[in-house]
């Protein structure tokens, strides 16, 4: 089955720097990749996507991009904020696209 | 539409009690997900639901937990007997269910304490 391996597991930056969080997926069918923040006590939610015919992906100061070769696919977040301070969860969604398997998540701390 | 809701929100129990976990999906999403999430272990897919249909169980840790949705709008979680180690957030989550790789919407989670 798919593994979704991220990294890093955190991430301390200085407000106004960029962050970059990586993922590896294994199953070379997966099409959809989406990235999740959790806020401390909160649920889950999507902060952008990207599908397997799109190379990268921007909303705003955070992006992402996709090699499909390689099987790599990245978070890019630009002029961080102390808001921007969560995990980020990557995943792939495989074969038939209703399984999303996620990644071990990234605690970035933005500092002020 | 008020999301997928989730209840308890906290539950605290005893080891070896029966605990059971509610769902109810977004009106419309045909894909339910029971995820476990942890410090250790990240957030594991327990087990999907496709048109009330379970698809896939390989999550499901042991025999003790069982999950069942007997309509589109419900879906139980039930472990039974507990044990400390099942202590852990449990989200449910749905979606749209169209197999093109999809947003999934959680729910608030219920926080299970098992003493």
């Amino acid at each position: 089955g798919e593994n979704v391996e991220q990294h890093p597991s955190t991430l301390s930056v200085q407000e106004g720097d960029s962050a970059v969080i990586k993922c590896t997926y294994s199953d070379s069918a997966s099409n959809y990749f989406p990235w999740y923040k959790q806020e401390l006590g909160k649920r889950p939610q999507l902060i952008i996507d990207i599908r397997s015919n799109v190379g990268e992906k921007k909303d705003q100061r955070i992006a992402v991009t996709l090699n499909k070769t390689a099987k790599h696919f990245s978070l890019h977040i630009t002029e961080t904020q102390p808001e921007d301070s969560a995990v980020y969860f990557c995943a792939a969604s495989g074969t038939g696209g209703f399984k999303t398997i996620f990644g071990a998540g990234t605690r970035l701390f933005v500092k002020a | 539409d008020a999301g997928v809701i989730q209840s308890p929100r906290h539950e605290v129990t005893e080891m070896g009690q029966e605990v059971t976990l509610r769902c109810k999906p977004i009106s419309g999403h045909n894909s339910l997900f029971w995820y476990r999430q942890t410090m250790m272990r990240g957030l594991e897919l327990l087990i999907y639901f496709n048109n009330n249909v379970p698809i896939d169980d390989s999550g499901m840790p042991e025999d003790r937990f069982s999950a069942k949705m007997p309509n589109a709008s419900f879906s139980t979680l039930k472990i039974q007997p507990s044990e400390p180690r099942d202590s852990a957030v449990y989200f449910c989550a749905s979606t749209l269910g169209q197999g093109l790789g999809e947003k999934l919407f959680f729910g608030s989670g219920t926080q299970l304490s098992v003493l």
